[in-house]
């Protein structure tokens, strides 16, 4: 089992690039999340999706696209890379809104 | 949002319980309270979460004031492995909006 998987671990990006960060829950969870983390600070909610088809924004979500076309897959786009959104994103899933999250080990992109 | 005080940075003896305070005085009815951990580069770690009653699972203890304006998270025997950042959060139980804080930095003394 194994939980949620997030690829890749590390990515540098040249300002203006485009990609997709994946995400990938294998615990049949309806609910996932993006956060990003910047330098000696808390998580920030950028997207998140309470099922299949359904998204919404979060705290942060200028810059970044979502989709969630299937249970498993949660992928994070960014449009066009800007050096702020050097950070490391973390994917989390739920299986119920009052249940607790489950975290990847997160993905550190750099924009030079 | 509802938002959560927390202290920057505690310090505990190893093998010594460890009582982390959260102060949330905007709590509503429907949010429940989150606690997680962060390791240094690791993604954040689920540990506890409750809404009105106290809560115990094999990682640590929730304790929830009667009028749920303040939370503790004990642990009850503190080891190296435990220094992390601990983050306390409330959550709508009808959302999935979940913003974290600053959180509090445990430094654990051998």
């Amino acid at each position: 089992n194994a939980g949620v998987t997030q690829t890749p671990k590390f990515q540098v990006l040249k300002t203006g690039q485009s990609m997709t960060l994946q995400c990938a829950q294998d615990m049949n969870h309806e609910y996932m999340s993006w956060y990003r983390q910047d330098p000696g600070m808390g998580l920030r909610l950028i997207h998140y999706s309470v099922g299949a088809g359904i998204t919404d924004q979060g705290e942060v979500p200028n810059g970044y696209n979502v989709s969630r076309s299937t249970t498993e897959d949660f992928p994070l786009r960014l449009l066009s890379a800007a050096p702020s959104q050097t950070s490391v994103y973390f994917c989390a899933s739920n299986s119920r809104q009052t249940d607790g999250y489950t975290f990847g080990s997160g993905t550190r992109l750099t924009v030079v | 949002d509802a938002k959560t005080t927390q202290p920057n940075s505690m310090e505990s003896n190893e093998e010594e319980p460890v009582h982390l305070p959260c102060n949330h005085s905007t709590i509503s009815g429907t949010d429940y309270i989150h606690w997680y951990r962060q390791l240094p580069s690791q993604g954040p770690e689920y540990v506890i979460h409750g809404l009105t009653s106290n809560v115990n699972n094999r990682m640590a203890s929730l304790a929830i004031a009667e009028d749920r304006k303040s939370s503790t998270l004990i642990l009850h025997r503190a080891t190296l492995r435990d220094a992390a950042v601990y983050y306390c959060i409330l959550k709508d139980g009808w959302s999935n909006d979940m913003r974290f804080g600053a959180g509090t930095r445990l430094t654990v003394k051998p």
